[in-house]
């Protein structure tokens, strides 16, 4: 079955300083990877997706993950944080190899602390 | 708005009763989803319909139900409710194919006291 671990359930970092949010997947098939964030109180929203074109998928706000095979990653970067970026940020699987015809899959979170 | 609409946004009800969750899914969208945000046991993807039929079943009780309707809104229906049951309802649509994109509604909270 396929599965995501999000390695950190919570990381702290100060305004203006890189983003590293890890997330490593377990998947039978070539995957559909996503990273989802979520406001307080608010719904989720998709902050970028891979579906085996490129290996450096660009999000929005600033946001960027790389696919590394070898390494079963999927980790989301940001160059500088800003304080709207406080949030959970969910990692996201394709339960199947039919990428929007299959469930996803979601890690349990990392909430992303940003201190000014 | 994310073109998935989830009515009612907020609900609350007592131990034993039903209640009935709405999902009108984004134009176009064949497959529906329901999801259950909980603290504990964070999102669980509990059914997927896809054009009227059930396609995927996950972690769903049997005290719940769901139908997907011909104009392609969805119900998840509640019954016999009790504490654990209070979370964060989520809906989401797609679009079949690689590189389908999954949209989700803002969700339902669901207080059971």
């Amino acid at each position: 079955a396929q599965s995501v671990t999000q390695l950190d359930s919570h990381v702290s970092v100060s305004e203006g300083t890189p983003v590293l949010l890890r997330c490593n997947y377990s998947s039978s098939y070539s995957p559909s990877l996503f990273w989802y964030v979520q406001h307080p109180n608010k719904g989720l929203q998709l902050l970028l997706k891979y579906t085996s074109a490129a290996t450096l998928v660009k999000g929005i706000n600033g946001f960027e993950a790389e696919f590394k095979k070898s390494e079963t990653s999927f980790h989301l970067t940001k160059p500088s944080a800003h304080m709207s970026d406080a949030a959970e940020y969910f990692c996201v699987v394709s339960a199947g190899p039919n990428s929007g015809n299959t469930p996803l899959v979601f890690g349990k979170g990392t909430r992303l602390s940003v201190i000014a | 708005d994310s073109g998935v609409t989830q009515t009612p946004k907020h609900l609350i009800t007592a131990t034993g009763q039903r209640v009935t969750l709405r999902c009108s899914p984004r134009s176009g969208d064949l497959s529906v989803y329901w999801y259950q945000q909980s603290l504990d046991q964070g999102l669980q993807f509990l059914i997927q319909y896809y054009n009227g039929e059930e396609r995927a079943k996950g972690n769903i009780l049997e005290r719940f139900s769901a139908q997907q309707f011909p104009d392609l809104h969805s119900e998840l229906n509640l019954s016999s409710l009790e504490l654990g049951d209070s979370a964060l309802y989520f809906c989401a649509s797609s679009v079949p194919g690689q590189g389908g994109g999954y949209t989700f509604g803002s969700g339902t909270r669901l207080t059971v006291v």
